[in-house]
């Protein structure tokens, strides 16, 4: 089965903590995306990556890290500098880097509900 | 600041009556469109994109672009139950990056 796997399902951060959220994709994808959702809100772009190695900020991206060591992976620390991170964190990918479908066309993970002590 | 403004709802329709999804952006030079459905406490998941002006069927969804007017809206037919979601209307420009409304509430009554 191919997708977009995200863990944990919820994550726990004490104060001062630096947390990371995992993304996995079998799907073959370039391009992977992590997005914040607050309640009522559309979703924010925090971080992008195109290939292995090259990554871009976002809109938000104060207070998160990334990486891309893997063409499959792209995870995201939540570092202490972020003081208000309680947010659910989606990740997505899509064929390529472009605006428009098919290729460009951008699919979800299930998500991780980040939530502070 | 490019926008996408939709309506939050609720959008309250009767079963098996036609749901009207309304977005509208403010960057003219916006390529391509996107309807995600989210149900409470998932992540979206795509139901149709659309990029030439005009509609797009799918099953029981219509997607609608009229760019010279920067709206694209979603008709939802035969509405069902289980289409009860919130609606994210998401819109790509000439870059890399989604804009997303933040998203229109449907409830489907039986």
């Amino acid at each position: 089965d191919g997708g977009i796997t995200q863990s944990p399902k919820y994550l726990f951060r004490k104060e001062g903590q630096n947390v990371t959220l995992s993304c996995e994709q079998n799907l073959n994808h370039d391009a992977m995306y992590w997005y914040r959702q607050d309640p009522g809100q559309g979703l924010r772009l925090i971080y992008y990556s195109q290939i292995v190695n090259d990554f871009q900020k976002g809109d938000i991206a104060e207070g998160y890290s990334v990486s891309r060591e893997k063409k499959e992976s792209f995870p995201l620390t939540v570092t202490s500098a972020q003081k208000n991170p309680t947010a659910f964190y989606l990740c997505a990918s899509s064929i390529a880097l472009l605006a428009g479908p098919p290729r460009g066309t951008q699919y979800f993970g299930p998500g991780t509900r980040l939530l502070v002590l | 600041q490019k926008e996408v403004e939709q309506n939050s709802g609720p959008l309250s329709v009767p079963e098996g009556a036609i749901a009207s999804l309304n977005c509208t952006y403010s960057d003219r030079g916006s390529q391509s469109f996107f309807w995600y459905r989210q149900y409470s406490g998932k992540s979206p998941e795509l139901i149709m994109s659309i990029y030439s002006n005009g509609d797009k069927e799918d099953g029981r969804f219509t997607a609608q672009l009229n760019k010279a007017s920067q709206y694209v809206s979603l008709l939802i037919r035969d509405s069902q139950p289980s289409d009860s979601a919130t609606y994210l209307c998401a819109v790509a420009n000439s870059g890399y990056a989604l804009n997303f409304g933040k998203g229109t509430s449907l409830l489907v009554t039986p």
